[in-house]
């Protein structure tokens, strides 16, 4: 059973459309993440959430935000994507005293 | 703040022959290190990890991995390996004092040939 789900696994957006991503998860842990993954290239950090506190990568540009209403559900939002922003995009999971990371299969973005 | 180096972007190699991958980290505290894989499509799924310890790691799939502190290396090895392990596999490193937040190597695309 699937315990990080990321929805949906394909999608496609607009050039400067906004678009939301969602994860949730089963598994009740504490911290959540969202990597951004270009071709051919490592995940990149762009956020991750204590519980509700947020904490971004000084890097992250401000064209992203995210939203975590609750334990199990997180979002990233896009507000204006770019080319640029084309990539598939990882929430991962994970409880405070346990260093492994649950991914999700991803959702792949494409901007047109 | 830590860094990973993956030195092969790409390894091709007949199935059930063995594979090493390379992996180097710089880190000036303890590290933790993982070795993910990544099957195309999907997300990354953990292979093992270095916590502390043995410095032998074993992981699935017949995986394991050594942990050199005097060469900063993490190499991951198989014995054996079958065209399911056609994949990207990434090594990662963090410490305490990142917060345990990973930082990825740029990934070594294993392609098993028949």
């Amino acid at each position: 059973d699937a315990m990080v789900i990321q929805n949906p696994r394909y999608q496609v957006t607009q050039f400067g459309k906004p678009v939301t991503l969602s994860c949730s998860q089963t598994l009740n842990h504490n911290v959540m993440y969202w990597y951004q993954q270009k071709s051919s290239q490592a995940p990149k950090l762009l956020f991750h959430y204590y519980d509700k506190d947020f904490n971004n990568e000084a890097d992250t540009p401000d064209n992203f935000q995210s939203r975590r209403p609750n334990t199990s559900f997180c979002f990233l939002d896009i507000r204006s994507p770019g080319l640029g922003d084309a990539a598939m995009y990882l929430c991962a999971t994970r409880t405070l005293n346990n260093e492994k990371l649950f991914f999700g299969s991803g959702t792949q973005l494409s901007v047109l | 703040a830590q860094s990973v180096t993956q030195l092969d972007s790409q390894v091709p190699v007949f199935e059930e022959a063995p594979v090493e991958l390379r992996c180097n980290y710089s880190s000036s505290v303890s590290v933790y290190l993982f070795w993910y894989v990544q099957y195309p499509n999907q997300g990354l799924q953990l292979l093992l990890k270095y916590l502390s310890g043995s410095t032998l790691v074993k992981g699935i799939n017949g995986f394991e991995a050594e942990f050199n502190k005097s060469q900063t290396s993490f190499h991951l090895r198989k014995p054996s390996v079958h065209i399911s392990d056609t994949a990207e596999y990434f090594c990662a490193v963090t410490t305490k004092a990142a917060g345990n937040k990973l930082t990825f190597g740029g990934g070594t695309r294993v392609l098993v040939k028949p």
